[in-house]
């Protein structure tokens, strides 16, 4: 099963200042189609997982343009430029590229 | 509007069975890759099983293997987990998740929980 490794797991941050976590998966990511199955979730207390951004970079339906995702091969970013209130809750990674899909371990994001 | 209600939790003794199901609407579901992915109280998530869109080819995740049946009926639009010979560490909250080319969209969940 291909690993994926988060950092930080913990993420105090100040409202309105960015943030941004890291993913690296142990494995390439890259499926036979050419495409990178690299995803970025959020979940709030309570709420089941919210897709935020799919294949690296692309953001989802409804994802405000403060988020963004990069990276390439095994090692994959995700970024908040300016943090609100609402972004609270756990972020994970996950990997698409292979079966059993597999997730990080979660960043809590907390605000200062 | 996508939507992906599951139901079928509950409460089951150790060695029981219960199957989950998953009502979509919204979309073509026939044309989707459907998982259910599980979280434990607290813990993070795990993925239980796929289907391809027309049912033909299934995984499974090797704590489940032998034990769960994932399903589906693209006439009734509904996704199916049969859980058997379930065990305390199956508790968890299971959610229904279409895929699109990496695109996940996930149900609410439903409870599962395995005790006696």
């Amino acid at each position: 099963d291909i690993v994926m490794t988060q950092s930080p797991l913990s993420s105090p941050v100040t409202l309105g200042q960015p943030a941004s976590i890291s993913c690296r998966s142990s494995q390439s990511l890259v499926d036979s189609d050419g495409n990178t199955y690299l995803n970025w979730l959020h979940q709030r207390p309570g709420q089941p997982p919210r897709l935020l951004i799919y294949k690296i970079s692309n953001r989802f339906s409804g994802v405000p343009d403060r988020f963004s995702g990069s990276g390439a091969g095994t090692d994959f970013t995700l970024r908040i430029g300016r943090v609100e209130a609402e972004d609270v809750g756990v972020y994970y990674c996950m990997q698409a590229a292979q079966f059993p899909i597999t997730f990080g371990q979660g960043t809590r994001l907390e605000i200062k | 509007e996508v939507q992906l209600v599951e139901s079928g939790g509950g409460l089951v003794q150790p060695g029981g069975s219960l199957r989950l199901s998953c009502a979509a609407s919204g979309f073509t579901f026939s044309k989707y890759w459907m998982h259910w992915v599980r979280q434990a109280p607290g813990k993070g998530l795990v993925s239980v099983s796929r289907i391809d869109n027309n049912g033909r080819d299934r995984r499974y995740a090797d704590s489940v293997k032998g034990r769960f049946t994932i399903s589906r009926d693209n006439a009734k639009n509904t996704l199916y987990l049969q859980m058997n010979g379930l065990r305390p560490a199956d508790t968890a909250v299971y959610y229904c998740v279409r895929d699109w080319f990496g695109e996940f969209h996930w149900g609410q969940g439903t409870l599962v929980t395995v005790s006696s």
